[in-house]
């Protein structure tokens, strides 16, 4: 079995600072690893993915993750916050054979102060 | 990327009615879909696995009568929420995985926000 955490459910950042959203996992196989997006009313797009390759993922808009098999965590980072990054974020897990089921955190919303 | 679209995008229904929702991937064939259920500010909670040909897996506590899933082919699944009721009423999406793709990442279609009056 799988879960997720992701710890805080908003996060609050200035536009051009630091954004940290922090997710820990917990599985009991090679875990595939996912960030995704969800703007008001619309679906999932995918920010980035960890596939058991590197553990540094970089994904689209300047977002990234860190795999750390020792901390069970996939925290997601962008050096320089946007306007635009204003959303609901979400850190799902799924095994690697079936990455259509995943196990979703509970959310992330993030909001960009100007 | 591989493509999944869900129609409607919204749709309002009368309590005690039915609603069908469609979800289908547009350039790949998915041997299984899954249905997600969002409410407001929560998460996405796993529903049922849609597999074609056969009989959809209920995650426990859906009500298989109520929430009624068929898979009649490779690119198409479809969720029927029967005799609805307002409390019904949320955010369905459905995802698919592109197993010609390697089935590493999940493609989800862009919701449908139920309401029942």
């Amino acid at each position: 079995a799988q879960s997720v955490t992701q710890l805080g459910s908003h996060v609050s950042v200035s536009e051009g600072a630091l954004v940290l959203l922090r997710c820990n996992y917990s599985s009991s196989v090679p875990p595939y690893l996912f960030w995704y997006v969800q703007y008001p009313n619309q679906g999932l797009q995918l920010l980035l993915k960890y596939t058991s390759a590197a553990t540094l993922v970089k994904g689209i808009n300047g977002f990234e993750a860190e795999f750390k098999k020792s901390e069970t965590s996939f925290h997601l980072t962008k050096p320089s916050a946007h306007m635009s990054d204003a959303a609901e974020y979400f850190c799902a897990v799924s095994v690697n054979t079936n990455a259509g089921k995943s196990t979703f955190g509970d959310g992330t919303t993030l909001t960009v102060k100007p | 990327g591989a493509v999944v679209s869900q129609h409607p995008s919204r749709v309002i229904c009368k309590s005690g009615t039915s609603v069908k929702i469609e979800c289908r991937s547009l350039d790949f064939q998915a041997t299984t879909m899954f249905w997600y259920r969002q409410f407001p500010k929560q998460s996405l909670m796993l529903m049922a696995t849609s597999n074609e040909g056969s009989k959809a897996t209920y995650e426990q506590g859906v009500e298989k009568d109520k929430f009624l899933i068929n898979h009649a082919s490779l690119t198409l699944s479809t969720l029927t929420v029967t005799s609805a009721h307002p409390e019904d009423s949320s955010f369905y999406i459905c995802s698919a995985a592109d197993r010609g793709g390697g089935d590493t990442e999940a493609f989800f279609g862009q919701g449908t926000r139920l309401t029942v009056v």
